[in-house]
């Protein structure tokens, strides 16, 4: 089946720091990606809608400025957190979409972001 | 908007027993997908089931079935012969075909096998 890899897995940085997450789809082409974020014991809230060539689509109440998206080729899309504080703390999740009518929706194993 | 409501926050059940999982949502969409996703404890998202809302027909997967009332809105997971390692959070999903075709999560609900 379809791959979606995310890396780092668990990232701890320090205040005022920027840091970045990798998603790649890894036997697919992936047009559209989608970031979300989960905080503990809380559902998956969506943060944007990431497609490759072009801006990010962000949802209401998220920073652009401060959660930057990157979709330069069909197999990567980045997040880079920047001038994390600790209230950014928390597990980021990518999602990749695929399949033969590209309905399915891939995740990547997510990454724990501490911000200290 | 698209809705997703998850009303149980937990549940237990013994290993071997069938569980029902509820799940009700809304949107003015004709065309549209759910799902339910399985998160372990290790935290990756794992699709156990898809439904097309065009298709009358219930879903199944294995020991996995949903329970599919269209009218009423309404999408409940039954795990048949339940297993310890069907112990994770399970989260309802719901997804519009055209425009952005985002994911719109439920709460989500833990469930718990014992043995």
């Amino acid at each position: 089946g379809a791959v979606v890899s995310q890396h780092p897995s668990r990232v701890i940085c320090k205040s005022g720091t920027s840091v970045k997450i990798e998603c790649r789809s890894l036997d697919f082409q992936a047009t559209t990606m989608f970031w979300y974020r989960q905080f503990p014991k809380k559902s998956l809230m969506l943060m944007a809608t990431s497609n490759e060539g072009s801006k990010a689509t962000y949802e209401q109440g998220v920073e652009k400025d401060k959660f930057l998206i990157n979709h330069a080729s069909l197999t990567l899309s980045t997040l880079t957190v920047t001038s994390a504080h600790p209230e950014d703390s928390s597990f980021y999740i990518c999602s990749a979409k695929g399949g033969a009518k590209n309905e399915k929706l891939f995740f990547g194993s997510g990454t724990q972001l501490s911000v200290l | 908007a698209q809705t997703v409501t998850q009303s149980q926050p937990e549940m237990s059940v013994q290993e071997a027993e069938t569980v029902t999982l509820s799940c009700t949502y809304d949107t003015s969409e004709n065309n549209y997908y759910l799902f339910w996703y399985k998160q372990p404890p290790s935290r990756q998202m794992i699709l156990v089931i898809r439904q097309e809302a065009y298709k009358q027909q219930n879903a199944t997967e294995n020991r996995f079935s949903v329970n599919f009332q269209k009218a009423a809105k309404s999408f409940s997971l039954k795990i048949s012969d339940s297993q310890l390692g069907d112990t994770a959070m399970y989260f309802c999903a719901l997804k519009t075909q055209g425009g952005s075709e985002k994911l719109v999560f439920g709460k989500g609900m833990k469930l718990t096998v014992n043995p």
